[in-house]
This record gives structure tokens, sequence and C-alpha cells, in this order.
């Protein structure tokens, strides 16, 4: 599995978007890219994922770019609640097989009132 | 409604102990992982099953055993022989395969060796 480079720490002003960076130059073809977040103490949480193109659910979006090198999750409208460290990871597809995926350190992503 | 439960949500531990912490799953997941997270750190993989009666170890396993005898239960038993078993440890499971479908995490387990 690709690896990933996330930046440590984030602050948005409540209200305000907040775009969430992730770096994973050495993707292969059949690796989707996966979001999660972990609210502290908790386990984490399911956002949204995606291959190639870009996707949208109620919580966020994923913009991934045209060379799959790197995307970013979107989240329009940042509440309090969204305060969390966020993970990106990358995953192959495919049919049969364990996959062993590494969560890094995350963005520790902090809304600001 | 489905999910993964784990317990208990905390665990106090005597130096020596072994301790099991509990995974259950109503998911119909194939697959089961065993992450350990320490303060400020990212999620480590202690152990990884993808069927029933097979288990793999991950990058930390060490100190740590576990049994995967059904497919809904993937129990962890932290050994004496783990050196620094306090940490915050989280079960996941997922369809075995497709790479639609990403990890469902239980609540966790916040293990104290006292």
């Amino acid at each position: 599995d690709a690896k990933t480079t996330q930046p440590p720490s984030m602050d948005c002003a409540e209200g305000r978007a907040a775009n969430l960076p992730c770096n994973h130059s050495t993707i292969s073809g059949n690796e989707y890219v996966y979001w999660y977040r972990q609210i502290h103490s908790q386990g984490p949480q399911y956002i949204i994922h995606g291959l190639k193109n870009n996707e949208t659910n109620e919580m966020a979006s994923l913009i991934i770019t045209e060379d799959r090198k790197s995307s970013t999750l979107i989240l329009p409208h940042a509440t309090l609640r969204d305060t969390a460290v966020y993970y990106c990871i990358v995953r192959v597809a495919g049919s049969g097989g364990y996959q062993k995926v590494t969560f890094g350190t995350g963005t520790k992503l902090q809304v600001i009132p | 409604d489905g999910g993964i439960t784990q317990s208990p949500k905390y665990l106090f531990r005597k130096e020596g102990q072994n301790v099991t912490l509990s995974c259950e799953q109503n998911l119909n997941h194939d697959a089961m992982y065993w992450y350990r997270q320490d303060p400020g750190q990212g999620l480590r993989l202690i152990y990884y099953s993808q069927i029933v009666n097979d288990f793999q170890k991950g990058d930390i396993a060490e100190g740590y055993s576990v049994s995967r005898e059904k497919k809904e239960s993937f129990p962890l038993t932290v050994t004496s022989a783990q050196k620094n078993p306090t940490a915050f440890y989280l079960c996941a499971s997922s369809i075995s395969g497709d790479g639609n479908y990403g990890y469902t995490f239980g609540s966790g387990t916040r293990l104290t060796v006292v």
C-alpha cells in the first residue's frame, strides 16, 4: 500500500470551508483513497472514499487530482464538532487477499469559534 | 444496527498479568484487525485476520496474541511479555478484498497498567 503524507495540524474558522490535503504520490492504479476522522478517545469514523473521480456525500467532498498523486478533503462549513484528527489512507481494490493498511498520524484539525 | 462492540471500555491491569480485550462484530465482515494507538500517535497494526482460524502478525505483534474461532469474534490478549501495554486499543473489520469498502471501527478499549 502507498504511503500518505499529511500536514500535522490545521486551523479553520467556524463556518468556513476546511480543506485538508493529502499526498499519495506512489498510489497504484487500483488503490482507493479513503478519509477517516477520529474524535478524541473514539474509534475512527469513515468519511468518504474515491478512486479517481471527485466524490461528495453528506459529510464532505473529496477532490482527487488528475494524476491521483494527491487529494483534498473539503468540509464545506466547518463546525466545532468537526474538530478531530483526519486520516488519509490508500487501500488496494480487488478480490481476495488481505489489505494491510497503515494509519499515519493524520492532520489535527482545530475549528476555531 | 450492525456494528463492532469492544469491551471493556476501560481496563486496568497489574504488571505481570495477561488480559483479554473483546471485539465482536455483527456486520458479517470477513476481515478483522487490531490496532494500538499511543497518545498523539497514529494507529499501529498488531494483528489481522482474513478468515476464521487464520490470522497474521502486523507491525507490532510482540507481546500480543489473538484467536479467530468465530467470524464474529477476534479477541486480543495482552500478555505479560508486552513491556509497555498502556495504550488505546482499536478493533476494526472490513469486507475482505474489495477496495470499495472501508473499515468499521469499534469505540476502543483504554488499557492502563497499574
